[in-house]
């Protein structure tokens, strides 16, 4: 079973519309973190954001939001106003305590999203 | 800082030749992994290292794959033979672990063309 699923495979929105990638994820962990990071058609992986299993506080920055539910495992993540250069590869990813003092980070499959002018 | 640094960005070799890829993780970053991205199978965690010492290399695909972390700021990942199945580009990239988990930073990656 995949620990990370990132259902949407690719989407393509206008500009400055609004868009959420969705990510769920799962774990017997009670502590655990989740990130969210994005791969530009040059290829570097950028981190985005970091959240521990513990603050379900929204978090905004700028037109980026994230949305975390433990509810229903899920860690979504809507980009506001889209722009073209918000094309890109998306990533949830899901830290796990794993021993030794590590954790495993475990990525899902990705969400190509476009962005059309 | 200067970030995780891997070299070569880019390897061209032929199929049998041993491939050596190059990381230096963030200076005071205590856990290195290596992963593998293919289209087909998206991001991989192949091994990682937790101060020095190989935690978990069940990702490794095959005895091929190795791995050595000699010191707190360098590590290799080595093909030997290479086969075309191996084309991919692989990432690096460290965190600090500790009472938290900090981002994790990933180095720009080397393009692997096994011909």
């Amino acid at each position: 079973a995949q620990k990370v699923t990132q259902a949407q495979t690719e989407i393509s929105v206008v500009e400055k519309e609004d868009v959420t990638l969705d990510c769920v994820y799962e774990t017997r962990d009670t502590t655990y973190y989740l990130f969210w990071y994005k791969q530009p058609p040059s290829g570097e992986l950028v981190f985005l954001i970091r959240r521990n299993s513990f603050d379900e506080q929204n978090e905004i920055s700028g037109r980026y939001s994230w949305n975390f539910q433990k509810s229903t495992s899920s860690f979504n993540f809507t980009i506001t106003a889209s722009q073209v250069v918000d094309s890109a590869v998306y990533f949830c990813a899901l830290a796990e305590y794993s021993g030794a003092g590590s954790y495993q980070l475990t990525f899902g499959k990705g969400t190509k999203l476009s962005v059309i002018p | 800082d200067a970030g995780v640094i891997q070299s070569p960005r880019h390897e061209v070799t032929e199929m049998g030749q041993e491939v050596t890829l190059r990381c230096k993780p963030i200076s005071g970053h205590n856990s290195l992994f290596w992963y593998r991205q293919t289209m087909m199978r998206g991001l991989e965690l192949l091994i990682y290292f937790n101060n020095n010492v190989p935690i978990d290399d069940s990702g490794m695909p095959e005895d091929r794959f190795s791995a050595k972390m000699p010191n707190a700021s360098f590590s290799t990942l080595k093909i030997q033979p290479s086969e075309p199945r191996d084309s991919a580009v692989y990432f690096c990239a460290s965190s600090l672990i500790g009472n938290r988990v900090d981002g994790y930073t990933f180095g720009s990656g080397t393009r692997l063309t096994v011909v």
